[in-house]
């Protein structure tokens, strides 16, 4: 079974902090995705990635950067949370055009 | 134009009704495509994928019209089980982003 794995299912953070979302898959995925959901608003793309150390904006980029130094892993990092960033991010891998894997979800809130 | 677009429902269907859904896509060059399943608080889950000959999966049925760039998925039987919300997704490359609709709220009604 692809197993996609976010590092933390809840996390509190403080306006203003770094704050790192880690995502790990174990099948080998070449195309890594970072979302976020909100109620009404659906899934929206951050940023993915088809390569290690490549990455492409999604639509909603801003005040977002990622990483992606391993096949394995890729690395959402908000560079200063603020609260409009509360919100469920979700990653996801897949190979070729194959279906999409979801982690967890992590539910980050910003005070 | 959205994307890729659904009603957002909610569908209230009482228990062994039949229901059906549609999602109509804007890039007509987007290659594969997908209905997964999302229950309240949890990740989507891949339900099925959609073929361009259509293709069932017990009491589902995906479809695919290319023409008319949209997808469909019909659910038979319904359990009150099948109660989520159902996403439609396309992906339009190879190492190219995947999008999904806002989703389409079912509720089986006991």
């Amino acid at each position: 079974d692809v197993k996609v794995t976010q590092s933390s299912r809840y996390l509190v953070k403080r306006t203003g902090e770094k704050v790192f979302l880690e995502c790990v898959q174990d099948m080998d995925h070449e195309n890594m995705f970072w979302y976020r959901q909100d109620p009404g608003l659906g899934l929206r793309l951050i940023y993915f990635s088809y390569d290690v150390k490549m990455k492409e904006k999604g639509d909603i980029p801003e005040g977002y950067s990622v990483s992606r130094e391993k096949k394995e892993r890729f690395s959402l990092i908000l560079e200063s949370a603020s609260t409009n960033q509360t919100s469920m991010y979700l990653c996801a891998s897949r190979t070729g055009m194959s279906e999409a894997f979801f982690g967890q979800g992590t539910r980050l809130t910003v005070v | 134009r959205k994307e890729v677009e659904q009603d957002p429902g909610p569908f209230n269907v009482p228990e062994g009704a039949t229901v059906a859904f549609n999602c109509t896509y804007s890039n007509s060059a987007s290659q594969s495509f997908f209905w997964y399943r999302q229950d309240c608080r949890k990740e989507p889950k891949l339900l099925m994928s959609v073929y361009s000959s259509g293709n069932e999966d017990g009491r589902f049925t995906a479809q695919l019209n290319r023409a008319s760039q949209y997808i469909s998925l019909l659910i038979r039987d319904s359990k009150l089980s099948d109660s989520a919300t159902y996403l439609c997704v396309v992906n339009e490359g190879r190492d190219d982003k995947i999008i999904f609709g806002k989703g389409t709220r079912l509720h089986i009604l006991p």
